[in-house]
């Protein structure tokens, strides 16, 4: 059974201020989605990583696949970035996606 | 590109009655799409996984009689909750994949509320 852990489930922040979030999955996920859940519930995808590093603008996402590790980052954090960040594994093939149970960011102005 | 939508946003019923909820690839064609439910302060969770033209494919502990889906075409996957009861409320959301690996898109989801 696929596994996703991510941390810390809170987090408060000033604005301005650099934001990470740790995502670590089991053995049987080699893809992982970071996704953005804004109150009223729409998700909207942020990446979709298998390797290395991805960016798009303020956000960086990169995955350390020997470690079986995955972090997502803001730069000058924003209030508008205040949401929940939820990183999801894939396992390949048709499968659904085995999601964490979230990170609730907000942030301060 | 790659956009889903969901029809309706919201809804309201009453105890008994049955929910359709749409999911629609509006630019691509979708291969596979997924079912979703997320309960208040929850993760999401896969509900099903169905293939257009075939039979859904359901969790453990995911009623198939309750939760009916029928994926009719690339484009269209609809999920009916028949003879809804109030612990049925929750957010459901869909996704679809072009391929069915990796890459999902993800509907804006919709609100069910039963009362």
């Amino acid at each position: 059974k696929n596994e996703v852990e991510q941390s810390p489930q809170n987090l408060t922040a000033q604005e301005g201020e650099f934001i990470t979030i740790n995502c670590s999955y089991s053995v049987g996920i080699s893809a992982l989605h970071w996704l953005q859940q804004h109150p009223g519930g729409g998700i909207v995808s942020l990446f979709m990583l298998s390797s290395g590093k991805k960016k798009h603008g303020r956000l960086i996402a990169t995955i350390n696949i020997q470690e079986k590790h995955s972090s997502l980052h803001i730069t000058a954090s924003h209030p508008r970035d205040s949401a929940v960040y939820i990183c999801a594994g894939a396992g390949g093939g048709a499968d659904g996606l085995t999601f964490g149970k979230g990170t609730h960011l907000i942030i301060q102005p | 590109g790659a956009v889903v939508s969901q029809h309706p946003s919201w809804v309201i019923c009453k105890s008994g009655t049955s929910v359709k909820i749409e999911c629609r690839s509006l630019d691509f064609q979708a291969t596979t799409m997924f079912w979703y439910r997320q309960f208040p302060k929850q993760s999401l969770m896969l509900m099903a996984t169905s293939n257009e033209g075939s039979k859904a494919t359901y969790e453990q502990g995911v009623e198939k009689d309750k939760f009916l889906i029928n994926h009719a075409s690339l484009t269209l996957s609809t999920l009916t909750v028949t003879s809804a009861h109030p612990e049925d409320s929750s957010f459901y959301i869909c996704s679809a994949s072009k391929s069915g690996f990796y890459e999902q898109y993800f509907g804006p989801g919709t609100r069910l509320t039963v009362t």
